[in-house]
């Protein structure tokens, strides 16, 4: 059975880079890697996704090793707006299933 | 595109009420999902379509939950007869594709539920 683990909570300071880990257990192989963020009284809403290797956009990078039993999430110099619960998500053609998220504080 | 729209936003109901939660995907995504989210639980998948048809239904919880999708364009999720532990957030997603496979879920604002 596919089960997503990450870290509850993380602290950061403003500047800095915050990498968040998830595994990917029994991750089925054509499923891709999604990484969500959600802020109080709104819905979850997409960071980035990827298959394998490195990805990256205008927000983030998304790390996948080859054998995809994890994923890195990597934000880069965060500030206070970056105070979000974020959610590893795998699924598709394997059970859909999000991670419990990771509460991400930003502090001045 | 507004996105995809829930209503109502905020519902209070009485313990064995019916509860009907509403939900408008994004227009041309095929696919549509329901999710409910509480602190205990997290974000768990209830149920999802495709192409208006129920594909996996495992999520939801037991006879009192029910869920339709009469066309592209609206879906319905039903409680009856509610009770206080289905408190929670209910969320729709919808994507163009299955999500998870190359393709990303665009969630709602949410239906906060409470059921006294």
């Amino acid at each position: 059975l596919a089960k997503t683990t990450q870290p509850i909570s993380m602290d950061s300071y403003e500047g800095q880079e915050v990498n968040i880990t998830c595994s990917h257990n029994n991750i089925a192989t054509n499923d891709y890697i999604t990484w969500y963020q959600q802020f109080p009284s709104q819905g979850p809403r997409f960071i980035i996704q990827g298959y394998k290797t490195k990805v990256t956009n205008e927000v983030a990078s998304l790390f996948i090793p080859a054998d995809r039993k994890s994923s890195t999430l990597s934000l880069p110099r965060v500030s206070l707006s970056d105070t979000a619960v974020y959610y590893c998500f795998s699924g598709g053609y394997n059970k859909l299933i999000f991670g419990a998220g990771t509460r991400l504080a930003v502090h001045p | 595109d507004a996105g995809v729209i829930q209503s109502p936003r905020h519902e209070v109901t009485e313990m064995g009420q019916e509860v009907t939660l509403r939900c408008k995907p994004i227009s041309g995504h095929d696919y549509l999902f329901w999710y409910r989210q509480t602190m205990m639980r997290g974000l768990e998948l209830l149920i999802y379509f495709n192409n208006n048809v129920p594909i996996d239904d495992s999520g939801m919880p037991e006879d009192r939950f029910s869920a339709k999708m009469p066309n592209a364009s609206f879906s319905t999720l039903k409680i009856q007869p509610s009770e206080p532990r289905d408190s929670a957030v209910y969320f729709c997603a919808s994507s163009l594709g299955l999500a998870g496979v190359t393709e990303t879920q665009y969630f709602g604002p949410g239906t906060r539920l409470l059921v006294l």
